[in-house]
């Protein structure tokens, strides 16, 4: 199994233009999630979805859109790329099972630059 | 809101040294807490968790135990290796296995040979 895979690793946008940050997983998780990574900050939640067709924000939505038209795929789109935006983005996904087990699998990230 | 705060970084230790980064958390309820690593250019890797109070997760020679009366999760290893130098993550959720994790800061470490 690939696990979640991110594409692409590294992108370099201008401000302004828009993109999308592909993430796919082919574990069959209910979950999905989008992180931004900044240094003395931790990871934050941008956008979650629980399922195909339901998505929410998280603590940092501001400038992103998600859909989750599958239950493999959740892209991140940047509508008007901004500086502050410069980051590095984290997928994940996660599932609860019957009986209370649970786990969580992270991409290996996009480094974004915004100038 | 939930919220973790962890020890602040950078921390070099020798090889051998023993290791504690602390970790607390402001949270309701009774959530689960976990130690995330991440390796130089990779991504997140589980380290351990911990469920429920009194619960202590352990892997690789790493232990973290679940003390809800001083709401912390420190990580300790007693005697670190130059591939132990990563950063590491504490974090919290409010629902086991659900989608939304609380993360600390993270506390970078280096291993001297």
């Amino acid at each position: 199994n690939a696990g979640v895979t991110q594409t692409p690793k590294f992108q370099v946008l201008k401000t302004g233009q828009s993109m999308t940050l592909q993430c796919a997983q082919d574990m069959n998780h209910e979950y999905m999630s989008w992180y931004r990574q900044d240094p003395g900050m931790g990871l934050r939640l941008i956008h979650y979805s629980v399922g195909a067709g339901i998505t929410d924000q998280g603590e940092v939505p501001n400038g992103y859109n998600v859909s989750r038209s599958t239950t493999e795929d959740f892209p991140l789109r940047l509508l008007s790329a901004a500086p502050s935006q410069t980051s590095v983005y984290f997928c994940a996904s996660s599932y609860i099972r019957t009986g209370g087990s649970y786990g969580y699998t992270f991409g290996s990230g996009t480094r974004l630059t915004v100038v | 809101g939930d919220s973790v705060t962890q020890m602040e970084g950078p921390v070099t230790l020798s090889e051998e040294a023993f290791l504690t980064i602390n970790c607390t958390y402001t949270a309701t309820g009774y959530p689960s807490l976990f130690w995330y690593v991440q390796y130089p250019g990779e991504g997140l890797q589980l380290l351990l968790k911990a469920t429920k109070a009194d619960d202590k997760g352990s892997n690789k020679g790493f232990e973290a135990t679940y003390r809800k009366e001083t709401t912390s999760f420190h990580l300790e290893k007693g005697s670190v290796q130059v591939s132990d130098s990563a950063v590491y993550f504490c974090a919290l959720s409010q629902i086991q296995g659900a989608q939304k994790l609380v993360f600390g800061q993270g506390t970078r470490l280096t291993i001297n040979p």
